[in-house]
């Protein structure tokens, strides 16, 4: 099973535009990791926030942890065609490393 | 740095074949994770391994085996490939320092049961 949900299954932006995607989790997490997939790659990650942080940024990446509604969120701004991509939330809880990941956000940027 | 790297890239096998995919890293990292990715569906645990000659059973561990004979390469294999075995399969590797357990990917195996 599946321990992050992730929404909107897809989105499509216009280059410039900023794009948000939405994970939920059940379980306690000891963190929470966003990976990016380009299409017929591998997963690279993107950022990690620990259960004891609000907020991370990374370059045009934004990460926001909200422990008690288990709910986390990806804020892209001023998004690029090369943004195109899946994006999966992963939850660690701690158990010998293991994560659990969503389903994934399909991103579009258009030019 | 080659980092994480699966060899096949792709194969096609026909219901009851065996194969074995293998992912070597060269990152010195304890964990190592192999996965089935299925469309609509995220990454699926199928083994994971903590250490060299150790390995558990992750969440869809049916249908496949695993080995960790050596601290860089983790073994994937399909004893009687079936067509639900029909997947793209990604390795991963990570490290037990500094408590971040962040996996670094291989490229993935597409592999298509007939």
């Amino acid at each position: 099973s599946q321990q992050g949900e992730e929404d909107p299954q897809a989105l499509s932006i216009q280059e410039g535009e900023n794009a948000t995607m939405n994970c939920s989790y059940k379980t306690s997490i000891n963190n929470l990791q966003w990976y990016r997939q380009n299409s017929g790659r591998g997963l690279v990650h993107l950022i990690l926030i620990r259960s004891n942080e609000r907020e991370k940024h990374s370059g045009r990446l934004r990460v926001t942890l909200d422990t008690s509604k288990k709910s986390s969120s990806l804020l892209i701004t001023a998004s690029r065609a090369a943004d195109t991509a899946s994006y999966f939330c992963a939850t660690d809880a701690g158990s010998w490393g293991k994560l659990q990941f969503g389903a994934g956000t399909q991103v579009v940027v258009t030019p | 740095n080659a980092g994480v790297t699966q060899t096949p890239k792709f194969r096609v096998l026909k219901t009851g074949q065996s194969m074995t995919l293998l992912c070597a890293q060269d990152m010195n990292h304890e964990y190592m994770y192999w996965y089935r990715q299925d469309p609509g569906m995220g990454l699926r645990l199928i083994h994971y391994s903590v250490g060299e000659g150790t390995t558990a059973k992750g969440e869809v561990p049916d249908g496949y085996n695993v080995s960790r004979l050596k601290k860089q390469n983790f073994l994937l294999g399909l004893e009687s490939a079936a067509p639900s075995q029909t997947s793209v399969y990604f390795c991963a590797s990570s490290s037990v320092l500094l408590a971040k357990n962040i996996q670094y990917f291989g490229a993935g195996t597409r592999l298509s049961v007939l």
